[in-house]
């Protein structure tokens, strides 16, 4: 069964601080992996990956993945309020046009 | 620029109660697709559809009806409502298949079964 598992569940850190947070996945077809940002309502996508190794950035967003090890990773620099979000990673297998999401992670944002 | 609306907002309903999640998207979007969003499960795939007048099953879809009878538009029917279909369902459209490109995503309907 294809698993996307991303830690921590939940984060509170500072205005300023800066945030890494972490997404491991076990697929049995790896087609691509997508980073989306959940206010209160829609996902918005943020970055999608398929190649090792590659850095996305936008702003003070990036994000590589590693496909040896399995895992992406998703870094916020300068932390602001508006940050404030569930941040959702999903796995593209290419089965079915399925995309295999993970529970998310809370990031909260303080003054 | 309207992307993908999802109607009704809210809904409640009685236990056996039918009723359709209305979905539309203007992006001439190929890929159309519904999931339903419960607390500590992530984003789960009910149907999908890859163009007009096709339609398959994804993870979770017992209970649940589709058709695609416009590009535009991939409705999800309860056929008999039961508690534990109480979830957030969202739609979603992508040019084309995932993995060429990202999904865009409706705002969600909230539904409530009791």
């Amino acid at each position: 069964e294809d698993k996307v598992v991303q830690s921590p569940l939940s984060l509170v850190v500072h205005e300023g601080d800066t945030v890494t947070l972490n997404c491991s996945y076990e697929v049995t077809n790896f087609r691509s992996l997508l980073w989306y940002k959940q206010e209160k309502k829609a996902p918005t996508f943020l970055f999608m990956l398929t190649s090792s190794g590659i850095e996305k950035k936008s702003g003070r967003l990036s994000s590589i993945l590693d496909k040896k090890e399995l895992f992406s990773i998703l870094n916020i620099t300068a932390t602001q309020t508006g940050d404030s979000a569930v941040y959702l990673c999903a796995v593209d297998t290419g089965t079915a046009s399925k995309l295999t999401f993970g529970t998310g992670t809370r990031l909260q944002v303080t003054l | 620029n309207a992307g993908v609306t999802q109607t009704p907002k809210f809904q409640v309903l009685k236990t056996g109660q039918s009723m359709t999640l209305q979905c539309a998207q203007d992006m001439n979007h190929e890929y159309m697709s519904w999931y339903r969003q419960d607390p500590g499960m992530g984003l789960r795939l009910i149907h999908y559809s890859v163009g007009a007048g096709i339609t398959d099953q994804g993870e979770v879809p017992n209970g649940y009806n589709v058709s695609r009878s416009t590009t535009e538009d991939f409705p999800l029917r309860l056929l008999s409502a039961a508690p534990s279909q109480t979830s957030v369902y969202f739609c979603a459209s992508s040019y084309h298949r995932t993995g060429n490109s990202p999904l865009h995503f409706g705002n969600g309907t909230r539904l409530t079964v009791t």
